[in-house]
């Protein structure tokens, strides 16, 4: 069975500046892609960005970037300028590559809360 | 729009009256899901369905039933709802097929209350 790991239930950050959260993951499959979902007070689960493992080159979107270290398991999200707007629970989650559908599950960490201070 | 409609949004109910929460969606995907969400605890698995009459349990599947009669529906039944089952709920749904996943695509969640 896989498990996500988020360590840190809080972090706070100055409007502008980085933050950088972070997820670790343990699994024996090889094939398998992994996320980061934004909930802002509204409670809608947003995809912020997707990772493939079999991809080595990290994934972007605007402010947002991963840092995925396949060997090492880890899969941290770099949200760069922050603004107020990002404040917001993210959780990680992973899902193994399976044709099937028998195993399309999303497995999620238990989040972390960001807030972006003025 | 493509999205995933669930309602209600919010309900209060009483210790052992049965309920029903709708779910719909307008993708055609095959792959369709609940999830629980407590706080410390992230969202977790209830029941999952590949297909119309395909349902298997997640991992948190008591005091749950579902059903699957139609490709885009999916309702979450609580035949005797206690106040443990006090959560947000979240269905989601997904394409099955292909190298390409872009995640699930997540309803607006029902904020349940049992007293």
């Amino acid at each position: 069975a896989q498990t996500v790991t988020q360590s840190q239930p809080e972090m706070s950050v100055q409007e502008a500046e980085t933050v950088t959260l972070s997820c670790t993951y343990d699994t024996s499959e090889n094939n398998y892609y992994l996320f980061w979902y934004k909930q802002p007070p509204s409670r809608q689960m947003i995809l912020v960005i997707r990772q493939e493992a079999y991809k080595q080159q990290n994934a972007t979107e605007n402010r947002f970037s991963v840092n995925f270290q396949k060997a090492a398991k880890s899969f941290s999200l770099k949200i760069s300028d922050s603004q107020l707007g990002d404040t917001a629970m993210y959780f990680c989650a992973f899902m193994k590559e399976d044709y099937t559908g028998a195993n399309s599950k999303l497995t999620f960490g238990k989040g972390i809360t960001l807030s972006v201070r003025p | 729009e493509a999205q995933v409609t669930q309602n209600p949004r919010y309900l209060i109910t009483v210790t052992g009256k049965k309920l029903t929460v709708t779910c719909s969606q307008n993708m055609n995907h095959e792959y369709m899901s609940w999830y629980r969400q407590d706080p410390g605890l992230g969202l977790r698995q209830i029941y999952y369905s590949m297909n119309v009459e395909v349902t298997d349990k997640g991992d948190v599947p008591e005091g749950y039933k579902v059903s699957r009669k139609e490709k885009r529906n999916f309702p979450l039944i609580l035949e005797s709802p206690s106040p443990n089952q006090t959560s947000l709920y979240f269905c989601a749904s997904n394409h099955i097929g292909g190298r390409t996943i872009y995640g699930y695509t997540f309803g607006s969640g029902t904020r349940l209350t049992v007293v």
